[in-house]
Formats: C-alpha cells, sequence, structure tokens
C-alpha cells in the first residue's frame, strides 16, 4: 500500500490565484480530513469527510472547498489564494476505530 | 466540544534524561487521546493511542503514555532520551461517540523537544 499520498510537495502561489490539492489514499478509509499545520498552533482542521459524497467543515474551512466523488480521492480547492493561507497542509485518513494515518504533506507558499 | 493543552512549546533535556511531555485534555465525552511525533519536514507518525483499554499505554520507541481521568492527562514519558528523539511532539483527542463527528482529531499546539549531548 502506497499509504496517504499527496501531491504536489511544494507550491508556489500568487494571491488571487487557485489551485487544488490533491489527496489519495488506497487503504479504503472511510474518513479522510484536512489539516493545515501553522507555527506554535499545531494542526487545525479544515474540512473532512466520513464518506464518499460526504463532507463537512472544521475549524477552519473558510476559502477552502472539499468534495469525495470517490472513497480514494479528497481533493482540497483554494479558490482564490491569499497569503494567510500559506501554511503546511497535511491530508489524513482513517477507517472506523483506527488511528489518522498522515500523508506527508503539501507546503504552500502565497506571495 | 473538545480541546488539548500541550504545557511547554519547549522541553529540552540532556541524553539519558527522563521525557516528561505533559497534555491536558477537554472532551465532553469519553475520548481516544493520541500522541504523533513529527520530525522535521516530514508528516505526522503515531506514537501511541488510547482508546479506553488500558490506562497505560505503551508506543513505539519506547515511549509511554498513561491516561489519567481524574486529572485530564495524557503525558507522555521516556526514561531515557536519545538524540534521535529531538522532534516535535502533538498530542491530539478524538471523541467516540460516533455521528459525523466521529473521527475529528483536535491536535495541541505542540511541543518541540530538544536533546542535548
Amino acid at each position: 500500500n502506497a499509504g496517504v499520498t499527496q501531491t504536489p510537495k511544494f507550491q508556489v502561489l500568487k494571491t488571487g490565484q487557485s489551485m487544488t490539492l490533491q489527496c489519495a489514499q488506497d487503504m479504503n478509509h472511510e474518513y479522510m480530513s484536512w489539516y493545515r499545520q501553522d507555527p506554535g498552533m499545531g494542526l487545525r482542521l479544515i474540512h473532512y469527510s466520513v464518506g464518499a459524497g460526504i463532507t463537512d467543515q472544521g475549524e477552519v474551512p473558510n476559502g477552502y472547498n472539499v468534495s469525495r466523488s470517490t472513497t480514494e480521492d479528497f481533493p482540497l480547492r483554494l479558490l482564490s489564494a491569499a497569503p494567510s493561507q500559506t501554511s503546511v497542509y497535511f491530508c489524513a485518513s482513517r477507517s472506523a476505530g483506527g488511528p489518522q494515518a498522515f500523508g506527508p504533506g503539501t507546503r504552500l507558499t502565497v506571495l | 466540544a473538545q480541546s488539548v493543552t500541550q504545557l511547554g512549546s519547549h522541553v529540552s533535556v540532556s541524553e539519558g534524561a527522563l521525557v516528561l511531555l505533559r497534555c491536558n485534555y477537554s472532551s465532553s465525552v469519553p475520548p481516544y487521546l493520541f500522541w504523533y511525533v513529527q520530525y522535521p519536514n516530514q508528516g505526522l507518525q503515531l506514537l501511541l493511542k488510547y482508546t479506553s483499554a488500558a490506562t497505560l499505554v505503551k508506543g513505539i520507541n519506547g515511549f509511554e503514555a498513561e491516561f489519567k481521568k481524574s486529572e485530564t492527562s495524557f503525558h507522555l514519558t521516556k526514561p531515557s532520551a536519545h538524540m534521535s528523539d529531538a522532534a516535535e511532539y502533538f498530542c491530539a483527542v478524538s471523541n467516540n461517540a460516533g455521528g459525523t463527528s466521529y473521527g475529528k482529531l483536535t491536535f495541541g499546539q505542540g511541543t518541540i523537544l530538544t536533546v542535548h549531548p
């Protein structure tokens, strides 16, 4: 199993640009989540999904959209990038009763 | 609602000394508790988890944590620090009550562990 994969690893955007961060898992996990990590703030939940077709907002959802059309994929869309969205983004997945497995992260810089 | 507080953003120990990283949680339902470790420029790796079985939980790399309901604590310890333990450590809580909130992790702010020779 590849586990949780994320692309790209690094990205630089200009303010106002849009982009999609990709996340995929091959473990048939029901639950998938997106977190952002900022210094001194730990990881904060952006959006999560409890199954294909079901998504909900986390702690910091503004400026981000998600969809879950398949069990495997959970892309995160930045609609109009802002410097405040400069962060490291982690995707995670888990099965019912199992711990979260995290991807390697995407380091995003918005200029 | 659930929350996690990690006491001390930086902890420094000598090699061979006891490691103690503090975590207190708040949860309105019986919690699941986790410790994750993050090495520089890497993702998060699960160290150990508490899921209402034994209150003393043993994890990887010689770490263990004890769930104390009366103190709402889940402190992480290791008897003898090694240079390779230098990393950032995150405590996290998740509710196990089911429903659509099941599996949402709330993280503490993180504690950076430095190990001196």
